[in-house]
């Protein structure tokens, strides 16, 4: 079974510029997510999507962070215009989405951002 | 909202040694717990995970952990530690209304010294 994929897996950008993340999820998961993670720190909750509705979008700066799932399957993330704070490495991760607390999340290898 | 406090942020132990990772939560309802590990340039991976039942919870490459409900803890332990085991671990935590939404500590580096 393929597991998660992200591209690009490495992203260097000036500051200002705009940047954007994409992610195929597991086949069949319906739940898709998006984490920060920054350096020190455990992965942080972006967005969250069950099928291609957002369930959970609290805490994604919306000023300059978007991120679609079109036709509820693979996913993008984008930021405009980057800030050096949004260094970090970006996690995409899926699970069944059943409506059952407790279904493992499976992450794909992240996208490590710097921003210069 | 739950929140998870992840002590140790780094642990040296010597190969063969035991290693116990500490993990403590707070939740005002009930939770679901989790360990993931992150080995070098890879994603999350799941060690193991306590949903309900027996508080001794057994995982993947020889890990396990207890659920202490008094205590609000959640470490994880492992009786001898491998080379392979170098990684970062961290302690998550969900509620069990459905969301699936998952709350991170700041994580363990584990660092095994020959």
């Amino acid at each position: 079974e393929a597991g998660v994929a992200q591209s690009p897996r490495y992203k260097i950008i000036e500051k200002r510029q705009s940047v954007a993340f994409w992610c195929n999820p597991i086949s069949g998961h319906a739940t898709l997510y998006w984490y920060q993670q920054i350096l020190g720190q455990g992965p942080k909750l972006l967005i969250q999507f069950q099928n291609n509705g957002v369930v959970d979008d609290s805490q994604l700066p919306k000023d300059r962070f978007s991120a679609e799932r079109l036709k509820g399957v693979d996913s993008t993330l984008k930021i405009q215009p980057a800030k050096l704070e949004d260094s970090a490495v970006y996690l995409c991760a899926s699970s069944l989405g059943t409506g059952l607390s407790g279904n493992e999340q499976f992450f794909g290898p992240g996208t490590r951002l710097t921003v210069l | 909202a739950q929140s998870v406090t992840q002590l140790d942020s780094q642990v040296p132990v010597f190969e063969e040694a035991p290693v116990e990772l500490r993990c403590n939560y707070s939740s005002s309802v009930s939770v679901y717990l989790f360990w993931y590990v992150q080995y070098p340039n890879q994603g999350l991976q799941l060690l193991l995970k306590y949903l309900s039942g027996s508080t001794l919870v057994k995982g993947i490459n020889g890990f396990e952990a207890e659920f202490n409900k008094s205590q609000t803890s959640f470490h994880l332990r492992k009786p001898s530690v491998h080379i392979s085991d170098t990684a970062e671990y961290f302690c998550a935590v969900s509620d069990n209304f459905g969301n699936e939404k998952l709350t991170f500590g700041t994580g363990t580096r584990l660092t095994i010294i020959p």
